[in-house]
């Protein structure tokens, strides 16, 4: 019973083509993430989204776009791919939003590879 | 913004010895802390938090945590290390509402178990 699931595991594609990876959870909660981990492993989030609303958007280019159709699920659309996006991402969720302790609870991942 | 210092990158220990991955917090208000763990081609796992009450904390796989609020540190400790504990070690915390409250995350410390 995965908790959080995201698809594809491993994703390799050429320069400009456009890519998706799904995301979804089955604890309930309200708040899901994005997350990007780059080649020295460092992790920065990208987006929030509380009950499909988006709370947080960082310094993210335009042509990553978040789209949450119903509060389990948050998909990370890519357009026009550049090998700078090569990364692994991480999708992830928490009961809420807000000022807590609540955990938020990490997907296995996606290996991106621009080529 | 919240923000966690993580001073080693990595931390070599022999089998059976005890571990300190350290940790050092920089907040204003309540501190929400966290460990994470990340195996090879992994996700990250949650370890343990710290929220408030006992300094000590407990979490997964025999490991803990203590808070210390003079030191503004969170260092995590495991009393008898193993081969299977090596892995990449996150600390992180919870930030504040003007970036959605996501967690911040050190830029971890991998731990290497030796026999």
């Amino acid at each position: 019973d995965t908790a959080v699931s995201q698809t594809p595991k491993y994703l390799v594609t050429q320069m400009g083509n456009d890519k998706s990876i799904k995301c979804e959870q089955n604890l309930g909660h309200d708040t899901m993430y994005w997350y990007k981990q780059d080649s020295k492993k460092f992790l920065k989030i990208m987006f929030s989204y509380n009950n499909k609303e988006l709370i947080i958007n960082e310094t993210v280019p335009n042509r990553f776009s978040p789209k949450s159709p119903d509060k389990a699920h948050l998909n990370l659309h890519i357009n026009s791919l550049e090998l700078g996006d090569s990364a692994v991402y991480f999708c992830a969720s928490s009961q809420t939003h807000g000022p807590s302790g609540n955990t938020i609870y990490f997907g296995e991942g996606s290996w991106l590879t621009v080529v | 913004a919240q923000s966690v210092a993580q001073p080693e990158d990595q931390v070599n220990v022999a089998e059976g010895n005890p571990l300190t991955v350290k940790c050092t917090y920089s907040v204003s208000g309540n501190p929400y802390l966290f460990w994470y763990v990340q195996y090879p081609n992994r996700g990250l796992q949650f370890l343990l938090k710290y929220i408030t009450g006992d300094n000590l904390v407990k979490g997964s796989y025999g490991f803990e945590a203590e808070f210390n609020k003079s030191q503004t540190s969170f260092h995590l400790k495991k009393p008898s290390a193993l081969v299977s504990d090596s892995a990449l070690y996150f600390c992180a915390v919870r930030d504040s509402g003007d970036s959605g409250y996501a967690l911040n995350f050190g830029k971890g410390t991998s731990l290497l178990v030796t026999p």
